[in-house]
Formats: structure tokens, sequence, C-alpha cells
């Protein structure tokens, strides 16, 4: 599966959007892009994932570039209950027991009163 | 979306005693399920595969005798520690992906395992 880049941290204030980006250089065709997040002691979230259209669902938006190389994951309304490690993963969807996640470091999301 | 549950939450145990974690898929079948372990301030390590049916695929370096894996239903997987050790002290989590084809994986709450 291919490798991403996410910055360790980053904040965002109350209400505000929070734009998390994700490089992905070297995916191939046939891998999706898969966003979760883990809230503190907590077990990880699906929040969205996508090939190469842009996805909105009730949580968030993943905006992939045409090259497919980065995306970011947009949630439109930053709450306090969004502070969280957000992953940013890439596989192909293959089923069965070949569907593993391999996890990075992710991001840091603070989001302040 | 679909529900993963994890039993116990929290678990503390003694030095050489033997912990078991239950998976249940609440409102899914799963053929597969996941272990995964994450030690404080870090990602999350898959540990194992969890096939029903069948024996576990381990990840290099996880000890297959130690961390024991048994998948009876399409609804159930167990992860037991053997003869824990404070070092296995560790927050673990299951996930499990629906039959039916969602593309997402679930994940359970995690239990915090605490060996003193």
């Amino acid at each position: 599966d291919a490798k991403t880049t996410q910055p360790p941290s980053m904040d965002c204030a109350e209400g505000r959007a929070a734009n998390l980006p994700c490089n992905h250089s070297t995916i191939s065709g046939n891998e999706y892009v898969y966003w979760y997040r883990q809230i503190h002691s907590q077990g990880p979230q699906y929040i969205i994932h996508g090939l190469k259209n842009n996805e909105t669902n009730e949580m968030a938006s993943l905006i992939i570039t045409e090259d497919r190389k980065s995306s970011t994951l947009i949630l439109p309304h930053a709450t306090l209950r969004d502070t969280a490690v957000y992953y940013c993963i890439v596989r192909v969807d293959s089923g069965g027991s070949n569907y593993k996640l391999t996890f990075g470091k992710g991001t840091l999301l603070t989001v302040n009163p | 979306g679909a529900v993963v549950s994890q039993h116990p939450s929290r678990v503390i145990c003694k030095s050489g005693t033997s912990v078991k974690i239950e998976c249940r898929s609440l409102d899914f079948q799963a053929t597969t399920m996941f272990w995964y372990r994450q030690f404080p301030k870090q990602s999350l390590m898959l540990m194992a595969t969890s096939n029903e049916g069948s024996k576990a695929t381990y990840e290099q370096g996880v000890e297959k005798d130690k961390f024991l894996i048994n998948h009876a239903s399409l609804t159930l997987s167990t992860l037991t520690v053997t003869s824990a050790h404070p070092e296995d002290s560790s927050f673990y989590i299951c996930s499990a992906r629906d039959l039916r084809g969602y593309s997402e994986a679930f994940f359970g709450q995690g239990t915090r395992l605490t060996v003193v």
C-alpha cells in the first residue's frame, strides 16, 4: 500500500472549517484514500473514502487532486468534539482478508474554543 | 454504520496470568476481523488477521503462542494474552468488515490492558 504523509498537528477555531492535508504521491490507480479519526482512548472511527472523485457525507468532504497525489479532508464546521488524531490511509479495496489498514502517525487536530 | 463491540473495556491482571478480550460484530457478519495494539502516543499496529474457521495470520514479530486468536463464528473473535507481562500493557483494538460489501472497516472501542 502507498505511503502517506500528514502534518503531525494542526489547530482550528471552533466553528471554522478544518482542512487536513495528506500527501500520497506514490498512490496506484486502484488504491482508495480512506480517512479515519481516533478520539483519545477510543477505537478509530471511519469518516470517508474515495478513489478519484470528490466525496461528501454527513461528517466531512474529501477533495482528491486530479493527479491523485494528495487529498484534503474538510470538516466544514469544526466543534470541540472533533479534536482527534486523523489518519489518512491509502489501500487497494480488495476485500476479505486482504482488507488490513496500515496506520501512520496521523494529524492531531485540536479544535480551540 | 455497523457496530463492533469489545469486552472488557478495561482490565487489570497480575503478571503471569492470561486475559481474554472479546470482539463482536453486533449487527453484521464478518468473515475477517483484525487485531491491533496501540502503545501510548503511538499509532495502531496490526497484530493479526483473524479468519472465521481457520488459523489467524500474524504480523511479523508478533508471537502467535502468546497472543492466541480464536474466530469461532462470523460475529465473534477473541484475543487471549497468555502469561501476561507488564510490557504487554497496551490498548488493544479489533476491527471488522461487513460481508455485505461495505468498503470501510469498523472498529471496537478498544480494551485497555494493564499488567501489574
